[in-house]
């Protein structure tokens, strides 16, 4: 089954607008992670956050973790046409090698 | 580094065919892994490595064999195929130490079509 769980499935907006997606997921994690996959392409690592953490910025992208919810958000900010793709969040449970476990994904389209 | 390259790109099987899909990565990463993603079901993972000689099941390893003879190699063995496994399949590795909590590097992907 899937751990983690994207939401919205499909979010389309306009270049320049902020796009928010959630990840909610079942279990204890180690770390969260978002990825992102172009059309066709294989998925690019984006950001991880730890459970120990609350938020965490790169660039334009804001991630937030509210681990007594078992959820996270991703923030674009001033969204970009180059942002359109699906993003996955991906949870590493707590605890010795273990599965890493990717959700169904957000399909992001930013209209220019 | 060419980082984790995957062959073929498209292959079209017919049911009970085997074939192995390759899997190299030149980064010495530890952890390999091999998903699969259908359309709205996110990847899946099928069977992982932390290490040459060390493999394990992933959440849907059914049909499909793995071994780990070296660092660099992780082949994907389908060894009679089915419909039900036409998918896009992806390899990934991850940096040391040898724990796949960390970032993963995925390849390209490789379609395949069973009829």
């Amino acid at each position: 089954s899937q751990q983690g769980e994207e939401d919205p499935q499909a979010l389309s907006i306009q270049e320049g607008e902020n796009a928010t997606m959630n990840c909610s997921y079942k279990t204890s994690i180690n770390n969260l992670q978002w990825y992102r996959q172009n059309s066709g392409r294989g998925l690019v690592h984006l950001i991880l956050i730890r459970s120990n953490e609350r938020e965490k910025h790169s660039g334009r992208l804001r991630v937030t973790l509210d681990t007594s919810k078992k959820s996270s958000s991703l923030l674009i900010t001033a969204s970009r046409a180059a942002d359109t793709a699906s993003y996955f969040c991906a949870t590493a449970p707590s605890g010795g090698y273990q599965k890493v476990t990717f959700g169904t994904g957000t399909k992001l389209q930013v209209i220019p | 580094n060419a980082g984790v390259t995957q062959t073929p790109k498209f292959q079209v099987l017919k049911t009970g065919q085997s074939m192995t899909l390759q899997c190299a990565q030149d980064m010495n990463h530890e952890y390999m892994s091999w998903y699969r993603q259908d359309p709205g079901m996110g990847l899946r993972l099928i069977h992982y490595s932390v290490g040459a000689g060390i493999t394990d099941q992933g959440e849907v390893p059914n049909g499909y064999n793995v071994s780990r003879s070296t660092t660099e190699d992780f082949p994907l063995r389908l060894l009679s195929a089915a419909p039900s496994q036409t998918s896009v399949y992806f390899c990934a590795s991850s940096y040391p130490p040898k724990l796949a909590k960390e970032t993963q590097y995925f390849g390209p992907g490789t379609r395949l079509l069973v009829l």
